[in-house]
């Protein structure tokens, strides 16, 4: 997991900002997630791409957007529709042929 | 879609003792079962899997069952010591076109006391 890496760590956000966070992997790994963590709960599924240019909805996806234009990149946008983004950001990768995600250290978004 | 429940929330116990984590999953067809350890502000990290194919796997002091026909799965921790405190998620996936989605429980605060 070493080989994934999120920035900025720590990132603020005003009301009505987008802001956009990092995902970048050089473990050649096809599948990329992002989760959303919230204090005494779960992961949770923002968005996910199995391969470039195409992802799909995770069970969270309103008020976010992502782009895969490289395969190892997969930056996640927290639009202004996003009304609650206060939360730990999680992404993670996957090889084709595994099924163990692995995960990078983390944004922690807060709104000013 | 999958549902997956996990218990107990908090869990404390006594260094030596052992820890017990239970998850239950709503999908038959999922096949796929990851415990990960999470420490304060880090990354999840993986610690055992189970497939659906097998009942149960160990790994040093860390085991997890596996009960397909209850739809229910456990991680084991013996001998247990005080860098095990953590949090602790169970998570399943339905494998093939899913394309490797999880889904976790809510998680398990573990305190072990020295």
């Amino acid at each position: 997991d070493g080989g994934i890496t999120q920035s900025p760590k720590y990132l603020f956000r005003k009301e009505g900002q987008n802001v956009t966070l990092s995902c970048e992997q050089n473990l050649n790994h096809d599948a990329m997630y992002w989760y959303r963590q919230d204090p005494g709960q779960g992961l949770r599924l923002i968005y996910y791409s199995q391969i470039v240019n195409d992802f799909q909805k995770g069970d969270i996806a309103e008020g976010y957007s992502v782009s895969r234009e490289k395969k190892e990149s997969f930056p996640l946008t927290v639009t202004s529709a996003q009304k609650n983004p206060t939360a730990f950001y999680l992404c993670a990768s996957k090889g084709q042929l595994q099924e163990t995600q692995y995960f990078g250290p983390g944004t922690r978004l807060l709104v000013l | 879609g999958e549902n997956v429940e996990q218990h107990p929330s908090t869990l404390s116990v006594q260094e030596g003792d052992s820890a017990v984590i239970k998850c239950t999953y709503s999908d038959s067809a999922s096949n796929y079962f990851p415990w990960y350890k999470q420490e304060l502000g880090k990354r999840p990290q993986l610690i055992i899997d189970i497939r659906s194919n097998v009942g149960e796997k160990k790994d040093q002091r860390i085991a997890v069952t596996l009960n397909k026909t209850a739809k229910h799965f456990s991680l084991h921790i013996t001998e247990t010591q005080p860098e095990d405190s953590a949090v602790y998620f169970c998570a399943a996936s339905l494998g093939g076109t899913s394309y490797g989605k999880l889904t976790f429980g809510q998680g398990t605060i573990l305190t072990v006391h020295p």
